[in-house]
Order: structure tokens, then sequence, then C-alpha cells
């Protein structure tokens, strides 16, 4: 089965503190993605990676950075969070090619006082 | 821009009943997914639709996929209250590798 973990459920932060969201997966995929999740809104996609070092940004990822020096490790760090950075965030993974579909860790609900 | 549009955004329904959620995009696209995500938990994936045409069935869900009119569909039979879930459909952009776009989710509420 395919595992992805992230490294906290819940976390209270204050506004402008570093956060650091950690999300590990053991199925040797090449994809790893950031999504945020919102009532109202579904998941809207912050950040992607194809490969080892390599990131893209996906449709929200200002406020956001993200890091991958390890296949199996993508991180999403927040530089200074805000309140408005309150949210569900899902990471996700997958294989390249063939069937991309996307296997999702439990999830992080962070809130920003 | 992808958008990606599901209807209704929430459904309550009565035990044995039947209903269909749409999922339209706006646009090419020839791979769909639908995911189901439970109260407090996370994503799991329900159906790959890979083609037009494309039909899929697990017990009383069954989803397919209209490439030429953008919209995929996902049929609920005889409904029973352990479907009450949010369902998502997400639609597939190769852009160097792949990504998804998902739908705003259908919260369903199954009610004996």
């Amino acid at each position: 089965d395919v595992k992805v973990t992230q490294s906290s459920r819940y976390l209270v932060k204050r506004t402008g503190e570093k956060v650091f969201l950690e999300c590990v997966q053991d199925m040797d995929h090449e994809n790893m993605f950031w999504y945020r999740q919102d009532p109202g809104l579904g998941l809207r996609l912050i950040y992607f990676s194809y490969d080892v070092k390599m990131k893209e940004k996906g449709d929200i990822p200002e406020g956001y950075s993200v890091s991958r020096e390890k296949k199996e490790r993508f991180s999403l760090i927040l530089e200074s969070a805000s309140t408005n950075q309150t949210s569900m965030y899902l990471c996700a993974s997958s294989l390249s090619g063939g069937v991309d579909t996307q296997y999702f860790g439990p999830g992080t609900r962070l809130t920003v006082l | 821009e992808l958008k990606v549009e599901q209807n209704p955004l929430f459904l309550s329904m009565q035990e044995g009943k039947n209903y269909t959620i749409y999922c339209n995009y706006s646009t090419t696209s020839d791979r769909l997914y639908w995911y189901r995500q439970d109260p407090g938990k996370s994503l799991e994936s329900l159906f790959v639709l890979l083609s037009n045409g494309a039909v899929k069935q697990e017990g009383r869900l069954m989803a397919s996929l209209d490439t030429k009119a953008r919209l995929s569909t996902l049929h609920i039979t005889a409904a029973v209250h352990d479907l009450s879930a949010t369902y998502f459909c997400a639609v597939e952009e190769r852009v160097g590798g792949s990504r998804l776009t998902f739908g705003e989710g259908t919260q369903l509420t199954v009610n004996p």
C-alpha cells in the first residue's frame, strides 16, 4: 500500500512565525504535491515537484516555498505565517507515466493566531 | 486556465434513491479522477477515467466520461448511509509532468 505521511495532524502557530510542514512517501514516487483545502474552494495546488530539487508553482504559491532534497520528502514552508494561511494542508504523491493517481496524506490542520 | 465545476455542491437524499453528480471542465483533457473524502479524513481515490466514453462501476457508484462535452458524471444507485461523504472530481493536465485541478466538491448526505 502507498503510504503518505505528514509530520503533524494539528498545528497552531503565531503570526510571523516560520512554519515547516513535512511530507514523506514510501513508494518511490517521482511526483509530489502540496494543496490547501478550504470550505467551498475545493483543493488548490500550492506547489508541486516532478523530481528531486525540482519545483513548480501551482495556482496559489504566494506566501509559500518548498524544498525537495530527497525523493521521498517534500516540505512546505511558510516563511512568515499569516492568519489567512489558516487551512487544511494536504500532501500527495504519484508515479510518473501511466495512470497518475495521486495518493494523499492525512492532512495537517494549521491554525495561525 | 482550467476550471472544474461540480454540481450540486450540496446534496441531501434519502436512502434507496438515485442521483447524479455532474463535473464540467473548461479545456481539453481525456483523464478524469473521482475521489471521496470522509469527514476529518483525507482523500481516497475512487475512479480513474482515461478516455472518452469510459465507464467505471464500484458497488452503488458509477462514473462516466464524455470528453467531447467536457463532462463527467458520478451516478449513485439506491443510496445508503455509508455513501455520505464529499466527492471531488479532478481533471488532469499534462504540463511537463501531470497535475490535477479539483472541483469544489459535492457534500452528499444520505438520510435513513
